[in-house]
């Protein structure tokens, strides 16, 4: 069953600027992660964040959690046209993780 | 290459057909998935495995059936399909008792049902 909800569901900006997309879930956690998908493709993990910490960083990622609001960021900081994908959030709990529906983002040349 | 390797990648099937797609991973994992994923909606996971023993199964219809033989190998068999079981079939692999890694996908399975 679908944990997360993305917002917004589609982003585009210019190349160089930063990308921020939210994520807000419903129940108890044990931890969240962030993917990323390409068309038509598999999808990546960016990063992982513990129910027990609240910002994490991985190169030109940012992501915070604040689990009393239950929600997430993720930023991407100087964005490149290369960052264009389907970003999903997905919550981890006994051991599977159930998705989002993601936010499309489109980097501008 | 991810280290999960989906065959085929593509697959169309009219609605009397047998087929399998099979997933394959050599990370060393102990947990297999597998999710499907359509247009417009998130994914859904379908079945778990966890040490080769199936601990989920989603309301999956029967005419999706899912096998496990070893801890590196997992297929889902489909037979007498729906058009609207056409979506983009995805294979994950994960290792449960360590909270470092997400899971790892494969690249998918495109199948269109006719």
């Amino acid at each position: 069953s679908q944990q997360g909800e993305e917002d917004p569901q589609a982003l585009s900006i210019q190349e160089g600027e930063n990308a921020t997309m939210n994520c807000s879930y419903k129940t108890s956690i044990n931890n969240l992660q962030w993917y990323r998908q390409n068309s038509g493709r598999g999808l990546v993990h960016l990063i992982l964040i513990r129910s027990n910490e609240r910002e994490k960083h991985s190169g030109r990622l940012r992501v915070t959690l604040d689990t009393s609001k239950k929600s997430s960021s993720l930023l991407i900081t100087a964005s490149r046209a290369a960052d264009t994908a389907s970003y999903f959030c997905a919550t981890e709990n006994d051991y599977k993780l159930s998705f989002g529906a993601g936010t499309t983002v489109t980097v501008r040349a | 290459e991810t280290g999960v390797t989906q065959t085929p990648r593509h697959l169309v099937m009219g609605m009397t057909n047998k087929k399998s797609l099979k997933c394959e991973q050599h990370l060393g994992h102990n947990a297999m998935y597998w999710y499907k994923q359509s247009a417009k909606k998130p994914l859904e996971l379908m079945f778990v495995y966890n040490f080769k023993e199936q601990t989920e199964n989603n309301s999956v219809p029967s005419r999706f059936s899912p096998e496990c033989p070893n801890s590196s190998h997992l297929f889902l068999h489909l037979h007498t399909l729906q058009p609207e079981d056409s979506a983009l079939y995805l294979c994950a692999s994960s290792q449960v008792d360590i909270q470092r890694g997400g899971y790892t996908f494969g690249s998918g399975t495109r199948l269109t049902v006719v």
